[in-house]
C-alpha cells in the first residue's frame, strides 16, 4: 500500500462550489504539506503543518484553508472554487532525521488534478 | 530569495547516450539539495539528497554531484524508462528550513 494517499484522484467541479481534497499517511510523519503544480511554474507551496496544532500559510494560501484532524490526516479546501485554481495537487509528508546530517526529506502522494469548469 | 534554474528545460537522447542536467541554485545557506523523479500525472518520487559540495549519490544508472554553485545529475547509459521530468530543490538552513524551493525541472526523453 502507498505511504501517502491522495482522494479524489481526479475531480471536475464547477465555479463557486466548495470542494475538499484529502490526504492520509501511514509513514509516521509530523510533518504536512499541500503544493500545487502548474505547468511551467513549478511546485509552490500552499500550506503546511508541523504537528496537529501548528498550521502555517505557504506562498500561495488565498483562497484555500485546510484542516490537520489528526496526525495522519491533512484536507485541503477550496472554498469557492474558481478557474484558475485548476492544478494538480500534492500532498507531501516529512520528518526530521538526525543522521549525521539533520534532513527533512519530503515525500508526495499520488496527486489530485483537479479542474474547475 | 531562494532560486532554483534547472537547464535545459528538455533533453531528448538516444538509449544509451550519457548526458547530464544541470541545476543551479542561490541560497542563503544550504540544508539540503534534493532530486526528484516525476513521471506524467504522478507525485515526485525521491532519488537524492545532498548536503554539501563534494558530495556525490549514485543510484543504478544515476548519479548526482553538489558544488557551491549547482548540481548534476548525471545518467549513464540511460534507458527508455529513465524518461521523466526530474525536479531539483533546494532546503534552507535556518528559520525557513521547512521550505524547499523547487527548479522546473528538465524533461527528459530517451529514445530506443
Amino acid at each position: 500500500d502507498a505511504d501517502v494517499t491522495q482522494t479524489p484522484r481526479n475531480r471536475i467541479t464547477k465555479t463557486g462550489k466548495r470542494i475538499m481534497l484529502e490526504c492520509s499517511q501511514t509513514k509516521g510523519h509530523d510533518r504536512m504539506y499541500w503544493y500545487r503544480q502548474d505547468p511551467g511554474l513549478g511546485l509552490r507551496l500552499i500550506y503546511y503543518s508541523f504537528d496537529v496544532k501548528d498550521i502555517n500559510k505557504g506562498e500561495i494560501s488565498d483562497g484555500y484553508s485546510v484542516s490537520r484532524q489528526a496526525q495522519a490526516k491533512f484536507s485541503l479546501s477550496l472554498e469557492s472554487a474558481i478557474p484558475n485554481q485548476t492544478a494538480l495537487y500534492f500532498c507531501a509528508t516529512s520528518t526530521t532525521q538526525y543522521t549525521g546530517q539533520t534532513t527533512d526529506t519530503q515525500y508526495f502522494g499520488p496527486g489530485t488534478r483537479l479542474t474547475v469548469l | 530569495e531562494d532560486q532554483v534554474t534547472q537547464s535545459p528545460e528538455a533533453l531528448r537522447l538516444q538509449e544509451g547516450e550519457s548526458s547530464s542536467l544541470n541545476c543551479s541554485y542561490t541560497v542563503s545557506g544550504l540544508r539540503g539539495l534534493f532530486w526528484y523523479r516525476q513521471d506524467p500525472g504522478k507525485g515526485p518520487e525521491f532519488l537524492f539528497t545532498l548536503y554539501s559540495a563534494g558530495e556525490e549519490k549514485e543510484k543504478e544508472r544515476l548519479k548526482a554531484t553538489l558544488t557551491k554553485k549547482e548540481s548534476f545529475l548525471h545518467i549513464t547509459a540511460p534507458k527508455p524508462e529513465d524518461s521523466a521530468t526530474y525536479l531539483c530543490a533546494v532546503q534552507p538552513s535556518g528559520g525557513s528550513n521547512y521550505k524547499l524551493t523547487f527548479g522546473k525541472g528538465t524533461l527528459l526523453t530517451v529514445n530506443p
